[in-house]
């Protein structure tokens, strides 16, 4: 909604080029990522999941790759399209109690015609 | 269609006063939660719940209450206690014991009049 994503980093880019959307995650212990995709006024949708025994895993144009050592995820969106466009998340499962996902606080992406 | 409703979409509390926020799934998911997103910030976690009739606080649980007394259902009620409650709130759903890739509502927008 428009509470959502006043005060966050963003990434310009121009249609067609490739976008690359960076995570740093907190807890060496998480052993499952999962991007989300959050356009105005709606709730996150799932675009890729990714376990700790890999390093990469590609969808449809999207790769999300994984640096344990560093704890660094990226998502990768290959020709950008305008509906891109979104609030991305990235989330990991710590294995705290109750084995819920900790979100980051997103990245907005701006796709310019 | 199956999916998780979130209603209503926008929802305006007086002072002093509770308000509920409602949230099916006909996805015959175990779990469901409930997100706080305020600007800039990533999802926080308010309450879960993993099985009907059962119920746990997440990290933001103060002011706020639920119940599940149906699987398809898990209100949310945000009391007066709950004394800055201008923000955007996601319910979740997820099929896996190890609540991982979640599936979320549209949420609602609660204002304070």
């Amino acid at each position: 909604g428009e509470s959502v994503g006043l005060h966050l980093p963003t990434l310009s880019v121009q249609e067609g080029d490739n976008s690359i959307i960076n995570c740093a995650y907190s807890n060496s212990a998480s052993d499952y990522f999962i991007w989300y995709k959050q356009e105005s006024g709606k709730g996150p949708q799932f675009i890729i999941d990714i376990r700790s025994n890999m390093d990469k895993r590609q969808g449809q144009r999207v790769t999300v790759l994984l640096n344990k050592t560093v704890k660094h995820l990226s998502l990768q969106i290959a020709a950008t399209q305008p509906g891109d466009s979104a609030v991305y998340f990235c989330a990991e499962n710590t294995n705290n109690a109750g084995n819920m996902l900790t979100f980051g606080g997103g990245t907005r992406l701006m796709v310019k015609p | 269609d199956g999916g998780i409703t979130q209603s209503p979409k926008y929802l305006f509390r007086k002072e002093g006063q509770n308000v509920t926020l409602s949230c099916e799934q006909n996805l015959n998911h175990d779990a469901m939660y409930w997100y706080r997103q305020d600007p800039g910030q990533g999802l926080r976690l308010i309450y879960y719940s993993q099985i009907v009739n059962d119920f746990q606080k997440g990290d933001i649980a103060e002011g706020y209450s639920v119940s599940r007394e149906k699987k398809e259902s898990f209100p949310l009620t945000v009391t007066s206690a709950q004394k800055n409650p201008t923000a955007f709130y996601l319910c979740a759903s997820s099929s896996d014991a190890t609540n991982e890739k979640l599936f979320f509502g549209s949420g609602t927008q609660l204002s304070v009049l």
